[in-house]
């Protein structure tokens, strides 16, 4: 069966603070794709990032980072020096190949005070 | 280019009522899904469009839900006659069917509160 799970239900930190958000999935495909999305107050779902399997690279883009660790089959997002337009839910999810559907986990409440 | 919509953002029913929810997705965008978040939940899947045929509804909770996508352009999401744990918020989501890769691109969702 597949699974995310975000153990981390809300974090609170101050700006310029760094904070890193948990993501571990189950899946016994060897080929799938992970993603990142933010819930912004607005409600809409914002695309960050996708990562295929077989990509074990880490990316950055611009205070946002991401660490692909399959041996721990974990999928973290770090923000560096945090904004407070960075406040959101943040949520990582599974899709597994020949499927279409996404699994997510339960989502990250990020804070971000001034 | 307008992004996903969906109406109404915001439904009080009362038990045993119907509703009807609305999705536009983004234009030419074949492939339309709906999701649906119990409070404090994950975010789970109900049903997935490939233009106006269903290539997925094993999401779906049970037989009071119905969707359509006439014409494969907007879909609708009918709950009848709604429960108490049919409250959440439901999204829809669209995506290109050669394009893009597998990036949905979410709605705003409509919170749907049965008393």
């Amino acid at each position: 069966a597949q699974k995310v799970t975000q153990a981390q239900t809300e974090i609170s930190v101050v700006e310029k603070e760094d904070v890193t958000l948990d993501c571990v999935y189950e899946t016994r495909d060897t080929t799938y794709y992970l993603f990142w999305y933010k819930q912004p107050p607005s409600g809409e779902l914002v695309f960050l990032i996708r990562r295929n399997s077989f990509d074990e690279q880490n990316e950055i883009s611009g205070r946002y980072s991401w660490n692909f660790q399959k041996s721990t089959s974990s999928f973290n997002f770090t923000i560096t020096a945090s904004q407070v337009v960075d406040s959101a839910v943040y949520f990582c999810a599974l899709r597994v190949h020949n499927t279409d559907k996404l699994i997510f986990g339960t989502g990250t409440r990020l804070q971000v005070f001034p | 280019e307008a992004g996903v919509t969906q109406f109404p953002s915001h439904s009080v029913i009362e038990k045993g009522q119907t509703v009807t929810l609305r999705c536009d997705p983004i234009s030419g965008h074949d492939n339309l899904y709906w999701y649906r978040r119990v409070m404090g939940k994950e975010i789970k899947f109900l049903l997935h469009f490939v233009k106006e045929s269903k290539q997925d509804e094993s999401g779906m909770p049970n037989n009071r839900f119905l969707a359509e996508r006439t014409g494969g352009t907007y879909s609708t999401l009918k709950v009848q006659p709604a429960e108490l744990e049919d409250s959440g918020v439901y999204f829809c989501a669209s995506s290109h069917l050669l394009i893009g890769g597998y990036e949905q691109y979410f709605g705003p969702g409509t919170r749907l509160t049965v008393t």
